[in-house]
């Protein structure tokens, strides 16, 4: 596609339930991010993934959160047993390789959740 | 830690005045700067990066970007605002060559008063 996509724009989901965001990058960029976006807390790392290797978790703030990409393209961030903390925006950028020299990340336009 | 500060969480100048938002960051070494604009409701738009050579990095909508090692400081300055420049700024770092995540500042947001 033409820009990085994610899908739902927006989602309100009960405590407790499970959600899953899904994140479409620009087609052949083979590094892909998700960070979120909390009030007043700016830009917050998640996670990514490059290539066949293996992600770098680092971010993910519990073990409630994970993410896959499947085939190296579509990714889903899955957030089990949420709660009202985990409300944000989730942003995902992708790039066409890691982020150094000249590589640029390109950022889709978030998914709101809002935990109730 | 590494980190990158944005002192001002909110800024209002009048249209047709000058720019200036200020970014430290806190690193050994020399990362990769970038910053970032957001605005409502938008994913975040690439203004300018900067890398390597020249501190004066020109970016695009008029904005600039000056890197000084000496203060650890990467600014960025527009010399007349417009109102369509409200939004919010994020000042990023990159660090560790290929290490792939951007780490963020808690964003400016800036308000233009007609």
């Amino acid at each position: 596609g033409a820009g990085v996509s994610q899908s739902p724009s927006n989602k309100v989901t009960e405590k407790g339930k499970d959600v899953e965001l899904r994140c479409d990058p620009i087609s052949g960029h083979t590094a892909l991010y998700w960070y979120r976006q909390s009030l007043g807390q700016g830009l917050e790392f998640l996670i990514y993934f490059q290539g066949n290797s293996a992600p770098d978790k680092s971010g993910l703030p519990s073990d409630r959160f994970s993410a896959e990409r499947t085939g190296g393209s579509v990714s889903t961030l899955t957030i089990q047993r949420t709660q009202q903390e985990d409300s944000a925006v989730y942003l995902c950028a992708s790039s066409l390789y890691l982020i150094q020299g000249n590589t640029e990340a390109f950022f889709g336009q978030g998914t709101r959740l809002t935990v109730v | 830690a590494q980190s990158v500060t944005q002192p001002d969480i909110h800024i209002t100048v009048s249209e047709g005045a000058s720019l200036e938002l200020r970014c430290n960051y806190s690193y050994g070494a020399t990362p990769y700067l970038f910053w970032y604009v957001q605005s409502p409701g938008q994913g975040l738009q690439l203004l300018l990066k900067y890398f390597s050579g020249d501190t004066l990095v020109q970016g695009i909508k008029g904005f600039e970007a000056e890197f000084k090692r000496s203060q650890s400081s990467f600014n960025l300055r527009k010399p007349s605002v417009h109102w369509s420049d409200a939004a919010e700024y994020f000042c990023a770092a990159l660090v560790g060559g290929s290490q792939g995540n951007l780490i963020f500042g808690k964003g400016t947001k800036l308000s233009v008063k007609p």
